[in-house]
């Protein structure tokens, strides 16, 4: 696609509800990011991949966080047993190198209540 | 600990007139500096700053690196009421594979 895509944009979940989160990476991008952004804050890092492995994962906040992107492509964040806390705007990013201009998607903003 | 702090966090100005955004950084091994635009969605990309490109310009968006000093402007000049976003500025560093963002400058722009 011409630009990250990410699904859904808006999320509501009841606390201890399961999500999973799915971004769309553009094509050719090696390097994928995932984000977290509170209101008012700027992007916090999660997680990042280098086509399909996991490099880094040190921004995770639980173990309830998990982040996979098994063919180096399309990637998911899924949350399990989401808290209030958890609330946030999920951003995915791409980059054609490690280090390069990252492109950002429009997001997927979750509300636990 | 790793850091990127912008200022202001906050800037009125009237259509027409000149601003200066700041970010200063505090990384080892310095790599990259991106300049981003928020509105209410995603993050745009402006500019990547490097060692071998300290100045980029688009328009009426300029950005400089000053890599003695750990910071870098973003200029904008004439504004316009569509300027009005978030201003974020992410730093990328050797030995990791993030960027570092600041916290960002919200920037109105009255007509």
């Amino acid at each position: 696609g011409a630009g990250v895509s990410q699904s859904p944009r808006y999320k509501v979940a009841k606390r201890g509800q399961d999500v999973a989160l799915r971004c769309d990476p553009i094509s050719g991008h090696v390097s994928l990011f995932w984000y977290q952004q509170a209101l008012g804050q700027g992007p916090e890092f999660l997680t990042y991949f280098q086509n399909e492995a996991q490099l880094d994962k040190s921004g995770l906040p639980s173990d309830r966080f998990f982040a996979e992107r098994p063919e180096g492509s399309v990637s998911t964040l899924k949350i399990q047993r989401t808290q209030q806390e958890d609330s946030a705007v999920y951003l995915c990013a791409s980059s054609l190198v490690p280090g390069g201009g990252a492109f950002f998607g429009q997001g997927t903003r979750l509300t636990v209540v | 600990e790793d850091k990127v702090v912008q200022s202001p966090l906050s800037l009125v100005v009237h259509e027409g007139d000149t601003v200066t955004l700041n970010c200063s950084y505090e990384v080892t091994n310095f790599r990259s500096l991106l300049w981003y635009k928020q509105e209410k969605k995603a993050p745009t990309f402006l500019f990547m700053l490097t060692s071998s490109g300290i100045e980029k310009k688009s328009g009426r968006l300029s950005s400089i690196l000053d890599k003695k000093e750990l910071s870098s402007i973003l200029n904008i000049t004439a504004t316009q009421t569509g300027d009005s976003a978030i201003y974020l500025c992410a730093v990328y560093y050797s030995g990791t594979y993030k960027y570092i963002f600041g916290t960002g400058t919200r920037l109105k722009v009255l007509a």
